[in-house]
């Protein structure tokens, strides 16, 4: 069974704060790295794909980096908003065409 | 732009039974990938299409099954309806072409009950 971690399983913090939590994956088999956003009543919505280690990418307050080798992500958001709160997941894609997601990071951001 | 839709968007049906759900994928895309997510969970991978044909399969059992078609548009079909599948399923389409690795777009899922 291939698991994909995610830590901390739901986080609240004070609007303004930045905050960061962690997607874990195999090191093999590596394909690309998704992550996603995921508010109540909506759809998920992408915020990044990543595939090379050492990625880095941007996305207004909200970044994400990679690490292959030892297989990990964190996504970072700078100084949080109420509009931020929504679970985020990611989910590990191998060579194999294969996606598994974690289990999310819920975050509540209150104002 | 249309996004992916899902149809339909809640479903009762109970053990023993079939059921046939079906995604229209956003305009521009080739590829569907089904999801289910038990209530806890995160989405489990069932399978993508790609060209009509299956192209990655997750740990699910031969009675979930699929179809794409010409137009891009994708089927689950579920057989013998278990209480574990109750659910919901979620549609994802996609682009895939040489050296992209584009993000999936969902729809917003079918929340199958089973009885």
């Amino acid at each position: 069974i291939l698991n994909v971690e995610q830590s901390p399983q739901s986080l609240h913090v004070q609007e303004g704060d930045s905050t960061n939590f962690t997607c874990s994956f195999p090191s093999s088999n590596f394909y690309a790295l998704h992550w996603y956003r995921w508010e109540t009543a909506k759809s998920p919505e992408a915020l990044f794909v990543m595939t090379l280690n050492g990625d880095e990418k941007k996305k207004g307050r909200i970044s994400a980096t990679l690490n292959t080798k030892e297989g990990y992500s964190y996504l970072y958001i700078k100084g949080s908003q109420p509009e931020d709160s929504a679970t985020y997941l990611c989910a590990f894609r191998n060579t194999g065409n294969q996606f598994y997601f974690g289990t999310g990071t819920s975050l509540t951001v209150i104002p | 732009e249309t996004g992916v839709t899902q149809s339909p968007t809640h479903l009762i049906k109970t053990r023993g039974q079939q059921v046939t759900l079906r995604c229209s994928s956003q305009s521009g895309h080739n590829t569907v990938s089904w999801y289910q997510q038990a209530l806890g969970q995160g989405p489990q991978f069932i399978f993508q299409y790609y060209r009509e044909e299956e192209n990655g399969r997750g740990n699910f059992p031969p009675r979930f099954s699929g179809l794409q078609f010409p137009n891009y548009s994708s089927e689950l079909n579920v057989n013998a309806l278990e209480l574990d599948d109750s659910a919901l399923y979620l549609c994802a389409s996609s682009y895939t072409g040489q050296g992209s690795n584009q993000p999936q777009h969902f729809g917003d899922g079918t929340r199958l009950s089973i009885l």
